[in-house]
């Protein structure tokens, strides 16, 4: 049974350094890795999608990658910012229906 | 990419009574919507997978006539909150995957969110 883990589940760091989030997973046979932003009391918005065959994505400051063999996922973001602030969930999901095993999260602050 | 909108954002209720919670793709058809729910400072958990034309499937340990899915066109899956209890307040999240997509890349939009509240 596939589990997605995310450590820290929070993480508070001064404005403009670098950071990585990390996501592991058990079972190595993901179709994708998905990576999305939650605001509070607000929807998730969809960051980064990795397919099993790639080993990275970017978009921006933001970039995901992925190393199956190890069953692991990090989001690095660059020069943070307060408005980064949010809690990042990563997804797993196992096969074409799409259906995604969640992470627990973490919960990033960016202090001025 | 791809909108989901739901509606309504906030919802509060008395005890007892239905609440409906509309999903739309706005920009995209979606044969396959997911209905989630999230409590406090929880990851979200899957409900039910919505199947257009056809029934919903549904997740161990969620009831079926209490949480009503109606997914009657390509662009609008519906969750029917019956008898809505204090308990059943919560964060009820839907997604959708764009089934035109050439190259399917299994990519999930997810829309804001409803907020229920029931007294």
């Amino acid at each position: 049974k596939q589990e997605v883990t995310q450590i820290p589940a929070a993480l508070s760091v001064p404005e403009g350094e670098n950071l990585v989030l990390n996501c592991s997973f058990t079972d190595s046979a993901i179709y994708n890795l998905q990576w999305f932003r939650q605001d509070p009391g607000k929807g998730l918005t969809s960051l980064l999608l990795i397919q099993s065959s790639q080993r990275e994505q970017t978009s921006g400051r933001l970039n995901a990658s992925l190393d199956k063999s190890s069953g692991r996922s990090t989001l690095y973001i660059a020069a943070s910012q307060p408005g980064d602030s949010a809690t990042y969930l990563c997804a797993a999901s196992m096969d074409s229906n799409y259906q995604l095993i969640w992470g627990a999260g973490t919960k990033l602050i960016i202090k001025p | 990419g791809a909108v989901v909108s739901q509606h309504p954002s906030r919802v509060i209720c008395k005890s007892g009574t239905s609440v409906k919670i509309e999903c739309r793709s706005l920009d995209f058809q979606a044969t396959t919507m997911f209905w989630y729910r999230q409590f406090p400072k929880q990851s979200l958990m899957l409900m039910a997978t919505s199947n257009e034309g056809s029934k919903a499937t549904y997740e161990q340990g969620v009831e079926k006539d209490k949480f009503l899915i109606n997914h009657a066109s390509l662009t609008l899956s519906t969750l029917t909150v019956t008898s809505a209890h204090p308990e059943d307040s919560s964060f009820y999240i839907c997604s959708a995957r764009d089934t035109r997509q050439i190259a399917n890349t299994g990519e999930l939009f997810f829309g804001e969110g409803s907020r229920l509240t029931v007294l």
